[in-house]
């Protein structure tokens, strides 16, 4: 089992929806986690932290659920420069903060 | 001020020469990391390194690679022999400073598209 799974995606909407975005993890001792932003040929970006009970920003909310080990990403009106892979990332707990990235589920938002 | 780079951003290498790559982290940030991407993929750990504590390498696939990270700064990731499946992007990120947040949250520089022919 990989340490941090997502949807694979693609996700093709249009503009204005809502798209929600899933994430498992496997260590239950993980205490951080993110969604950063990759854009084609780009480096990934830092989107949004996750240290509690969830996050938003905007059109943008996250949320975690340690029970589960889960988390979700809910991007809401969705504009043409949404469209990115969304990476979800894990800390992996013990020692120091390495991060264990999800492969990724790509997006493309359509007019 | 001034973010992650990395050099060369693109090279292009015959198969079983060695290539070295380079990374300078943000200023002040002690963490610095590499990954490798290949075509498609998730980010895949290399290596880490934080102030003077001894490196994890786990990540490294095999003993061709090898990284360095010389004064606290800059670090050097070099492959030798390079094979094929060895064509990836390599990113480097770095992080540590004040508060929590900053401590954990990478920057990463734009990689290098390395292509082994």
């Amino acid at each position: 089992r990989k340490e941090v799974e997502q949807d694979p995606g693609p996700f093709n909407v249009p503009e204005g929806a809502t798209v929600a975005f899933n994430c498992t993890y496997s260590n239950s001792a993980s205490q951080s986690f993110f969604w950063y932003r990759q854009d084609c040929r780009k480096e990934p970006k830092l989107l949004m932290s996750v240290y509690s009970s969830g996050n938003e920003d905007g059109r943008f909310t996250a949320q975690l659920n340690r029970a589960s080990q889960y988390i979700s990403l809910l991007i809401r009106d969705s504009k043409l420069s949404d469209s990115a892979t969304y990476l979800c990332v894990v800390n992996k707990a013990g020692g120091y903060n390495k991060l264990i990235f999800g492969a990724g589920t790509r997006l493309a938002v359509h007019p | 001020g001034a973010g992650v780079s990395q050099s060369p951003s693109n090279k292009v290498t015959e198969k079983g020469k060695d290539v070295e790559l380079r990374c300078d982290p943000i200023s002040g940030h002690t963490a610095l990391y590499w990954y490798r991407q290949s075509l498609g993929q998730g980010l895949e750990f290399l290596i880490y390194f934080q102030g003077n504590s001894a490196p994890d390498k786990s990540g490294l696939p095999s003993d061709r690679f090898s990284a360095e990270r010389t004064g606290g700064s800059v670090s050097t990731l070099t492959i030798q022999r390079t094979q094929q499946e060895d064509s990836a992007v390599y990113l480097c990120a770095s992080s540590g400073g004040r508060g929590r947040e900053d401590t954990d949250t990478q920057y990463f520089g734009p990689g290098t598209r390395l292509t082994v022919l």
